[in-house]
C-alpha cells in the first residue's frame, strides 16, 4: 500500500455540483492532515487542515477518519474557479512528508 | 520580500553542470523543504532542514546537497546535473520545527537538463 493514496481523476463534474475526493494514508502516527490547491505549473497552496474530525470553510468541507486512516474534501455548489489539483498530506513528527500525486478537478460551464 | 521567493524562474543546464537553486523565506520559520515534482507524480521531498544548522534527507536526496547557514535561506545545489534531474523544484517553509505545521511554498523553478 502506498503511504498516501488518491484517486488520480479527472472529475469532469457541471458547475453547480457538489464533488467530494477521498485520500487514504498509512502512516497511524500522522498528527496533522491538510488539502492543497495546485493549479496548472503553480505552487500548491493551502486550502484547508484538519486537526480533529473534520473542518468547514464556505464551501468546502474536509473530514477525518482516524480509525479508518482517511481524509475527505467536499466541494459544494462547484466553481469554474474551483478547476485545478487537490492534493492531500498527511504529517508526522520527522519530517518524512508525503504528499499524494493528487485528483484532478474539472469543471465545466 | 513577502513569503518565499526562488531563483532562477526557470533554467535550461548542461549536463555535467554545477547549479544553485535558490531559496529565501522572509516569515522567519523554522523549517525549511526542497522538493521535486514530476509530471504524473507528487511532490517527493528532497532535503529539508528543522532550523538553522541542521539538514536532513528526503525520499529522493541522490544527487542534491543542501546547507542552512541561516534561518532565511536553503539553497539546492546540483553538483553535476543529470537529465534526469530535469523537473520543477519547489521549496517551501513550515513555522514549527517538528514536521507538523502546514507548509508554505515558493512559485518553483523549472530546470530542464539536456
Amino acid at each position: 500500500r502506498k503511504e498516501v493514496e488518491q484517486d488520480p481523476g479527472p472529475f469532469n463534474v457541471p458547475e453547480g455540483a457538489t464533488v467530494a475526493f477521498n485520500c487514504t494514508y498509512s502512516n497511524s502516527a500522522s498528527q496533522s492532515f491538510f488539502w492543497y490547491r495546485q493549479d496548472c505549473r503553480k505552487e500548491p497552496k493551502l486550502l484547508m487542515s484538519v486537526y480533529s474530525s473534520g473542518n468547514e470553510d464556505g464551501r468546502f468541507t474536509a473530514q477525518l477518519n482516524r480509525a479508518s486512516q482517511y481524509i475527505s474534501l467536499l466541494i459544494r455548489d462547484s466553481k469554474l474557479s474551483d478547476s485545478a489539483t487537490y492534493l492531500c498530506v498527511p504529517l508526522g513528527r520527522g519530517f518524512k512528508t508525503i504528499f499524494g500525486a493528487g485528483t484532478r478537478l474539472f469543471v465545466k460551464a | 520580500i513577502a513569503g518565499i521567493t526562488q531563483a532562477p524562474t526557470s533554467q535550461i543546464l548542461a549536463a555535467g553542470r554545477r547549479m544553485t537553486l535558490r531559496c529565501t523565506q522572509d516569515m522567519r520559520h523554522n523549517a525549511m523543504y526542497w522538493y521535486r515534482q514530476d509530471l504524473g507524480l507528487g511532490l517527493r521531498l528532497i532535503h529539508y532542514s528543522n532550523t538553522a544548522g541542521t539538514t536532513g534527507k528526503g525520499e529522493v536526496p541522490d544527487g542534491y546537497s543542501v546547507s542552512r547557514a541561516n534561518t532565511d535561506d536553503f539553497p539546492l545545489t546540483l553538483a553535476s546535473a543529470v537529465p534526469s534531474q530535469t523537473s520543477v523544484y519547489f521549496c517551501a517553509s513550515s513555522a514549527g520545527s517538528s514536521g507538523v505545521d502546514e507548509q508554505f511554498f515558493g512559485p518553483g523553478t523549472r530546470l530542464t537538463v539536456l
